[in-house]
């Protein structure tokens, strides 16, 4: 168990629907980083957040958006959903300082169609 | 711009062996790290070792080792007495190393399936 926590671990829906992913970074930690594992894309950075601000961005469509909250607990925004958002999300976050890697969540596996 | 790549799409181990992963990499930042991860069938994504471009010993965490060849760009992964529970997926990644923003590039993975 890495400490992260995501929600929910599976989501069904149809394609032109919003869903919202969440996830709770380690206790300490104040990076949250999304990712998007496809099967034809791979594994991509989409977005993260550092103590509430965005910090970098990376492939994330404009139908995508994310926040960081006080409590640093993170949500990814996804809207107008096509079948090819079907993917495993992860979360992933990291230490401050002192260490660089980061601890991924269990994932949420979206299903779109 | 960083890139990753792993050549080796899948392969069979006997357990109980040494398995090595090839990883190469492109960067053009004098500071990054280098990172392993595993994917078992269930999904998640599990750390397993990093590497700074500035350690001067290759990184070892139990059975795992990672070989970092800096001239050649390269951060083997090498797993000693493989077990049943190695089979999964294996992605080699890298960072920037900058404090508060390292996204991860990965490679496209390398399969492993261990025989008993």
């Amino acid at each position: 168990d890495s400490g992260v926590t995501q929600t929910p671990k599976h989501l069904i829906t149809a394609t032109g629907q919003r869903v919202t992913l969440r996830c709770s970074p380690r206790s300490g930690d104040l990076s949250v980083y999304w990712y998007q594992q496809s099967l034809d894309q791979g594994l991509q950075f989409l977005i993260q957040y550092y103590n509430g601000e965005e910090r970098a961005k990376g492939n994330i469509l404009e139908r995508f958006s994310a926040q960081q909250f006080p409590d640093l607990h993170s949500e990814l925004n996804l809207s107008s959903l096509e079948l090819g958002d079907s993917a495993l999300y992860f979360c992933a976050s990291s230490p401050p300082e002192g260490s660089y890697e980061q601890y991924f969540g269990p994932g949420t596996r979206l299903t779109v169609t | 711009a960083q890139k990753i790549t792993q050549t080796q799409p899948g392969m069979f181990v006997q357990e109980k062996e040494a398995v090595t992963l090839d990883c190469t990499y492109d960067t053009s930042d004098p500071s990054y790290g280098l990172f392993w991860y595993k994917q078992p069938s269930s999904g998640e994504m599990i750390f397993l070792i990093y590497q700074g471009s500035y350690d001067q010993q290759n990184a070892t965490e139990g059975r795992y080792s990672l070989n970092f060849q800096k001239a050649r760009k390269s951060a083997n992964l090498v797993i000693s007495a493989s077990q049943l529970g190695d089979s999964a997926m294996y992605f080699c990644a890298m960072s920037r190393i900058k404090a508060a923003g390292n996204k991860l590039t990965f490679g496209g993975g390398t399969r492993v399936l261990v025989k008993p």
